[in-house]
């Protein structure tokens, strides 16, 4: 078993649509927890933490989920913009991120 | 702020010769990670050094992949001789740590990347 897995996709939705995903984790003693976003051929740049409590930064809404290992990414009113893939990381222990595989959104008119 | 710098930034060889990265982290990020990162995969993670010490080499394919942060700063990655499956770019990432050791923001400030192909 992976130690992060994600759905790849590609999960189209049109603009303006709500898409949500999810990442799961094996490791329970993870500690942090975090969205990143990579556009094609670029370098993925963090796109927001996942707090235990949920948090929310404008469209993007992130959930943890400790019991059942899992955390997920909510994409609310997607702009064509938002088309890239979704890494989720997590930080195993003394700065040790995992990144999963990537879950690609592609938002069309 | 000057972000982190890798180059080159494309590199075409043929299997078995030789190759070497270089990464220059932001200044003053104590932790440097070198990340292989295959087309339709996530980043995996080569090596992780804090200041000019090991921290994790157990994914790095030590037969063929070296590493050094001689001074604490910069950085090579290297790999003799390559083979047609280390096709892929090569991210360098650098972070910030706390006294305490471990990262607090968990954010990793990426290079563009050194797109490998070998023939």
């Amino acid at each position: 078993r992976k130690e992060v897995e994600q759905d790849p996709g590609p999960f189209n939705v049109p603009e303006g649509a709500t898409v949500a995903f999810n990442c799961t984790y094996s490791n329970s003693a993870s500690q942090s927890f975090f969205w990143y976003r990579q556009d094609c051929r670029k370098e993925p740049k963090l796109l927001m933490s996942v707090y235990s409590s949920g948090n929310e930064d404008g469209r993007f809404t992130a959930q943890l989920n400790r019991a059942s290992q899992y955390i997920s990414l909510l994409i609310r009113d997607s702009k064509l913009s938002d088309s890239a893939t979704y890494l989720c990381v997590v930080n195993m222990s003394w700065g040790k991120f995992q990144f999963g595989a990537g879950t690609q959104v592609v938002v069309t008119p | 702020e000057a972000g982190v710098a890798q180059s080159p930034r494309y590199k075409i060889i043929e299997k078995r010769q030789s190759v070497a990265f270089w990464c220059n982290p932001i200044s003053g990020h104590a932790t440097l990670y070198w990340y292989q990162q295959i087309l339709g995969q996530g980043p995996k993670l080569l090596i992780q050094f804090q200041n000019n010490g090991v921290v994790d080499d157990s994914q790095l394919p030590k037969d063929r992949f070296s590493a050094e942060r001689l001074k604490g700063v910069d950085s090579t990655l290297k790999i003799q001789p390559a083979k047609l499956e280390d096709s892929a770019v090569y991210l360098c990432a650098s972070s910030s740590r706390t006294s305490g050791g471990a990262t607090v923001t968990g954010e990793l400030f990426f290079g563009e990347g050194s797109r490998l192909t070998v023939l």
